[in-house]
């Protein structure tokens, strides 16, 4: 079956420090993979996605590249701000056209410090 | 955003007591979702939908039911609430094929 495998932190950095959130996956087929960030109190929110090998998605800064012979997904950011602070998920779909929704790793609590 | 409404966003329960929980989305999206979210464990699908009347197990799906009617609505009922399903629970839709899902806000249960 599918999985996500992702550091869980918390992650504690200062403010623009750089930023490397690690993200595995194992899945039988040619996934899709994505990075949500769920503020406190919030559902999740979708950061970015990669639909294909050698993709990057990237969005406010943060970036993440589909790397196939790695299977991995690792989310960056070169400064990081004190609003960044926040649960980010790393999750992957079945392009197989599976109904059986996103797998989820188990999340990374960021907390950035002034 | 999806337009993914859940209600209630709280609620107290005693145990033993059946509960449900309602998701209504305005995009016409075919997929719907519920996830329970605990600490240590991520999001875990408890059953989705793949069309109205149309549903199936998830992970974590024993003591919960589903049922949908509606396109546009998807609800979630425990049988005989536990105090293991004290939780954050998340409804999600999606169009499927490997594309992204869009969350509700989550309803925080809590069974004493």
């Amino acid at each position: 079956g599918n999985s996500v495998t992702q550091m869980e932190g918390p992650v504690t950095l200062s403010e623009e420090a750089f930023l490397t959130i690690n993200c595995t996956y194992t899945a039988t087929g040619y996934p899709s993979l994505f990075w949500y960030v769920q503020y406190p109190g919030e559902g999740l929110q979708l950061l970015l996605k990669a639909t294909k090998a050698d993709d990057k998605g990237s969005n406010k800064g943060f970036e993440a590249t589909y790397r196939k012979e790695t299977t991995s997904f690792h989310l960056e950011k070169g400064s990081v701000q004190v609003s960044d602070s926040a649960v980010y998920f790393c999750a992957l779909s079945d392009s197989g056209g599976g109904a059986d929704g996103l797998t989820f790793g188990k999340g990374t609590h960021l907390i950035i410090q002034p | 955003d999806a337009g993914i409404t859940q209600s209630p966003r709280h609620k107290v329960t005693e145990t033993g007591t059946p509960v449900t929980l309602r998701c209504h989305q305005t995009e016409n999206h075919r997929y719907m979702y519920w996830y329970r979210q605990d600490p240590g464990h991520g999001l875990r699908l408890i059953h989705y939908s793949y069309g109205v009347k149309d549903t199936d197990k998830g992970e974590v799906s024993d003591g919960y039911s589903v049922s949908r009617s509606k396109t546009e609505d998807f609800l979630l009922t425990l049988e005989s609430a536990t105090s293991s399903q004290t939780s954050v629970y998340f409804c999600a839709t999606s169009t499927g094929g490997g594309t992204e899902a869009f969350f509700g806000q989550g309803t925080r249960l809590t069974v004493v």
